[in-house]
């Protein structure tokens, strides 16, 4: 199957900090989504974005399809940042979640 | 509109018993998924229905099965329970097939002891 690998595992920032976080993927793909999981589990939407740069407030997402890969900006970070950012695709009929980095904000 | 619910929130079930977790798309969502998901890790795929027709099936054992309802909700079943399903398991709907963006339940955490 597709190899879906994310990056950095983890990420420590100080409250208002820059960070980018890497999607890698091994074969082509119908679509792309990202992710926050906030401590309780719950997977909640940040973009959903097969191709090109979109954004939302503090939060952009870029995908280069044809160099399989996708990154999420998040600007000016604050400690409701905190959690795992997940990126999945979809390719066929089979869905695929990345390694997930997990992200800490501290004040 | 609400989104995505599953029932169970908790369940705690004995090896070799049977488990039935309960799922209820967004409303006009034809397609459910569902997700398996163990402590440290991504969310792994299960299965996805559309139209009550199963039209993905990940890398999971017979002991998994699932089926949609005309109403568009949808049932996971787990047989002959291994203390290495405790997991939590989410579900997922989509417009449909070809509508992809996925928006997904709370879950349901399940503890096989």
């Amino acid at each position: 199957g597709i190899q879906v690998e994310q990056s950095p595992p983890d990420l420590i920032l100080q409250e208002g900090a820059n960070s980018t976080l890497r999607c890698n993927f091994s074969d082509s793909v119908n679509n792309l989504q990202w992710f926050h999981q906030n401590p309780w589990g719950q997977l909640i939407n940040l973009f959903y974005i097969p191709s090109g740069t979109k954004q939302n407030g503090r939060l952009s997402a870029t995908t280069v399809a044809t160099e399989r890969y996708s990154l999420l900006y998040i600007s000016s970070s604050q400690t409701t940042d905190s959690g795992v950012y997940f990126c999945a695709l979809i390719t066929g009929n089979q869905f695929y979640f990345g390694t997930g980095t997990s992200l800490t904000v501290i004040p | 509109d609400a989104g995505v619910t599953q029932s169970p929130t908790h369940l705690i079930k004995t090896r070799g018993q049977h488990v039935t977790l309960r799922c209820s798309p967004i409303s006009g969502h034809k397609s459910v998924s569902w997700y398996q998901q163990v402590l440290g890790q991504g969310p792994q795929f299960i299965f996805q229905y559309y139209e009550k027709e199963e039209r993905g099936r990940g890398n999971f054992p017979d002991r998994f099965s699932a089926r949609q309802f005309p109403n568009y909700s949808s049932e996971l079943n787990v047989n002959a329970l291994l203390l290495g399903d405790s997991a939590l398991y989410l579900c997922a709907s989509s417009l449909g097939v070809t509508a992809r963006e996925q928006y997904f339940g709370p879950g349901t955490r399940l503890t096989v002891t």
